[in-house]
């Protein structure tokens, strides 16, 4: 059973702040990670997948960067935002296919 | 482009019963995989589905079972229903198998076991 964890399960963070969270995922192996948004009454949408050590991905105010040689991978969110209440899930596939180990994921909720 | 539908979006079963549900992925895509999710649990792994055939499986038991069709939609069977089965059944499909590939997701079928 691998272990995908994420760390902290939950944020609060005020409108405007910056904010991080962890990822961490067997570090032999690797062949890619994945970062998904997960809003309430939604589908999980896709933000990134990160495939090489020291990647580093962006989309607008969110970023992420990866360490598979420590096995870690941290996304960032800049001025945090209300639409960015979610929960952020990473994912791990194994063996290189499509049998993926999800994180329990980060709840964040921005406090207007 | 449409994408991953789920059917039915909400079930409700007794223990015992046996349930089916149904995912038709974007056109395109040949992977089709299940995940359940039950409260203070991730996304749990079932099983994935690529040209009819199962690739791979998680960790659950042979009550949980499934198919895919020549046109890649896929239906998994969960028989003999239990209470601890009710939880957010979400399909995802992908272009490929292969683990770089994005997986859409679906909706998710919510099951209530009573």
């Amino acid at each position: 059973i691998l272990n995908v964890e994420q760390s902290p399960q939950s944020l609060h963070v005020q409108e405007g702040d910056s904010t991080n969270f962890t990822c961490s995922f067997p570090s032999s192996n690797f062949y890619a990670l994945h970062w998904y948004r997960w809003e309430t009454a939604k589908s999980p949408e896709a933000l990134f997948v990160m495939t090489l050590n020291g990647d580093e991905k962006k989309k607008g105010r969110i970023s992420a960067t990866l360490n598979t040689k420590e096995g870690y991978s941290y996304l960032y969110i800049k001025g945090s935002q209300p639409e960015d209440s979610a929960t952020y899930l990473c994912a791990f596939p194994s063996g290189g296919y499509q049998k993926v180990t999800f994180g329990i994921g980060t709840k964040l909720q921005v406090i207007p | 482009k449409a994408g991953v539908t789920q059917t039915p979006r909400y079930l409700i079963k007794t223990r015992g019963q046996q349930v089916t549900l149904s995912c038709s992925p974007i056109s395109g895509h040949r992977s089709v995989s299940w995940y359940q999710q039950t409260p203070g649990q991730g996304l749990q792994f079932l099983f994935e589905y690529f040209s009819e055939t199962q690739r791979n499986k998680g960790n659950f038991p042979g009550r949980f079972s499934g198919r895919q069709f020549s046109n890649s939609r896929s239906e998994m069977n969960v028989s003999t229903l239990e209470l601890g089965d009710s939880a957010l059944y979400l399909c995802a499909s992908s272009f490929t198998r292969v683990g770089t590939d994005t997986q859409y997701f679906g909706p998710g079928t919510r099951l209530t076991v009573l």
